[in-house]
Parts: structure tokens; sequence; C-alpha cells
């Protein structure tokens, strides 16, 4: 069975430019999630899908961030202008059910490394 | 939203040696995740413990939780150097799951 699926794995780019990542979770499962990991930090939670709803954005910054997952499979995480505290790994995450209430595990992709100068 | 706080934040070991990380959180919980990140990967869910659970065994992993401490433990016996990763629990309830910054585990041959 394949996992979930991240690209690209590195992303180089310069400040002001806009970047997308791709994820694609393992199939059938409706629980997708985006997170932020900064060198040495714990992921930190971005946004949560149940199927093609974001039921939690909170920690989303909207006015550069934006995600959609369109159809409730493959999902995309934009960032419009790039800062160059954005420098990070952006990990994708999915669950066959919403965390926690059935087996709660989550399967995490390898992560997109982006690098903004 | 549960999150997990571990510690100590750095462990240092040798190989053949046990390794125990502690896990504590804030309010109930369904279960209790322990997680690994090999440096540049994604987590890879190691072992759940439900609540009703008190200890739970896979391979060389051990883990215990306590909800009236609101704790866990992740034991690995017989380290070895492919243990070298960071660990990171996380409760699991109705909410989303919120990791804390995680043991960094350095197993030295």
């Amino acid at each position: 069975e394949a996992g979930v699926v991240q690209s690209p794995r590195y992303k180089i780019i310069e400040k002001k430019q806009p970047v997308a990542f791709w994820c694609n979770p393992i199939s059938g499962h409706n629980t997708l999630y985006w997170y932020r990991q900064n060198l040495g930090q714990g992921p930190e939670l971005l946004i949560r899908y149940e199927n093609e709803e974001a039921v939690d954005d909170s920690q989303l910054p909207k006015d550069r961030f934006s995600a959609e997952r369109l159809k409730g499979v493959d999902s995309t995480l934009k960032i419009q202008p790039a800062e160059l505290g954005d420098s990070a790994v952006y990990l994708c995450a999915s669950s066959p059910s919403r965390a926690g209430v059935n087996t709660g595990e989550l399967f995490f992709g390898e992560g997109s490394r982006l690098t903004v100068l | 939203s549960q999150q997990g706080e571990e510690d100590p934040q750095a462990l240092s070991i040798q190989e053949g040696e046990n390794a125990t990380m502690n896990c504590s959180y804030k309010t109930s919980i369904n279960n209790l995740q322990w997680y690994r990140q090999n440096s540049g990967r994604g987590l890879v869910h190691l072992i759940l413990i439900r609540s009703n659970e008190r200890e739970k065994h896979s391979g060389r992993l051990r883990v215990t939780l306590d909800t009236s401490k609101k704790s866990s433990s992740l034991l690995i016996t017989a380290s070895r150097a492919a243990d070298t990763a960071s660990y990171f629990c996380v409760g699991g309830s109705q909410g989303n799951l919120i990791f804390g910054k995680g043991t960094k585990l350095s197993v030295k041959p």
C-alpha cells in the first residue's frame, strides 16, 4: 500500500515568490492534516480537513497561506508571498478517522523542505 | 486539542542501554500515541495505548500510561544506533493532535 506522498521534497525560492506543496493521502483516508515543523521543534498544526471540509484552520496564517482539498482526496498548500520566516518543513498526514476516535494513528509523508532566501 | 510535552529534551546513551522518555499531557484523552522521527524524515507511528490500558508492549518498546497523573513513559530496551531519532508523544481525543517539542535520543555505538 502506498503511503502519503508529498511533493516537492525540496524547494528553494526567494522571498516574495509563491510556492505550492502537494499531498496525496493514503487511499480511503478521509482526514488530512498539514503541519509545519521548524528546526528542532515539533510539528505545528496548520489545517485539518475532514473530507473536503476544512474543520480547523485556526492556526493557518490566512494573509499568505491557503489550502484546498478538492474532491476530498489530494490537497495543496500555497504560500503567497513567501517570507524568510516560512522556511520550514511542511508535513502532510492522513488518518482513516478523526484523530483519537478510532485508531487515531496519523500517517505522515516525508515532508517538503522549504528554504526562503 | 491535546498537547504532549516530552522530557527530557535530549538523551544520550550507549548502545545496549535502555532509554526512557516521559510525556505529560493536560486534559482527558482517548489514547496516547508515540511517534519517531529520523532526521530529515516524516514522523512514524510507534505505538498507541488506550486510556483504559496501563501498559503495552511492542517488540523492544514498552509504554505505560497513568491517566491519574496525565503522564506516559516510553521505554526502549537494548537500544541500537538506529534508534537515534526524535520521539514525540501526543494525546488523542476529539480534537487535533498537537505535538510537543520531542525528546532527541542519541544512541552511541
